[in-house]
């Protein structure tokens, strides 16, 4: 079973809508990621949080809006997609490392986002 | 920026076979993960491997950093280690922080 969990596992949303998907990990780490992974490519890092602070913006659209609430969770707000932003969403968390360095990533099951 | 190639891209097995898996970087990494995703889409560490060699059951890994290439060995292959191999390297970004990049995969698929 996966220490990160990540709601809903489906999502299907129109361009107009506003969402949001979660993730919540319990293992006391203090680094949390989200990636997108579109079909048989490789996930691709969007956001990175750190210690609760925004530390990393791949310079994500800003119709993708994360947030970090406390240490134990991390949420992605959705507004007025396009059908291209289909898509797999993992959330991730590392224990973070002296220097900064994540460490070893533990992912979730993603969810899973369709844009009609 | 860094490049991370896998090979082979994909891979048909019978069940019972060795394979190996190769992932070469361009650039020095701070570190190195190997991950399986499955065919519902969770993806599982399996390997944290900045250099050295490590053992986990029937999969090993070998980071060489200074050849810039790690390897992962899969024996005795079963029907449930179908899915992609990702390779992913862990860089410091000129930017500030450390970023990690995965390498395009290699698809296993394991014939029972």
């Amino acid at each position: 079973d996966t220490e990160v969990t990540q709601t809903p596992k489906h999502l299907v949303m129109g361009m107009t809508n506003k969402k949001s998907l979660k993730c919540e990990q319990h293992m006391g780490h203090r680094a949390m990621y989200w990636y997108k992974q579109k079909a048989k490519k490789p996930p691709e890092l969007m956001f990175v949080y750190s210690y609760e602070k925004l530390s990393i913006n791949e310079s994500v659209p800003s119709r993708f809006s994360p947030e970090c609430p406390n240490s134990s969770l991390l949420n992605l707000h959705l507004h007025a997609l396009q059908p291209e932003d289909s898509a797999l969403y993992l959330c991730a968390s590392s224990q973070g490392l002296a220097g900064g360095a994540p460490g070893k990533l533990f992912f979730g099951e993603g969810s899973r986002l369709t844009v009609l | 920026g860094i490049q991370v190639e896998q090979s082979p891209p994909d891979l048909i097995l019978q069940e019972g076979a060795n394979s190996t898996l190769r992932c070469n970087f361009s650039d020095s990494v701070n570190n190195l993960q190997w991950f399986h995703q499955n065919p519902w889409g969770q993806l599982i560490n399996l390997f944290y491997i900045p250099s050295g060699t490590k053992q986990n059951g029937r999969l090993s890994a070998t980071t060489v950093a200074t050849e810039r290439y790690s390897l992962l060995y899969i024996s005795s292959s079963q029907t449930t280690d179908s899915g992609v191999y990702f390779c992913a390297v862990e860089i410091y970004r000129n930017t500030g922080g450390f970023k990690t990049i995965f390498g395009a995969g290699t698809r296993l698929f394991v014939k029972a």
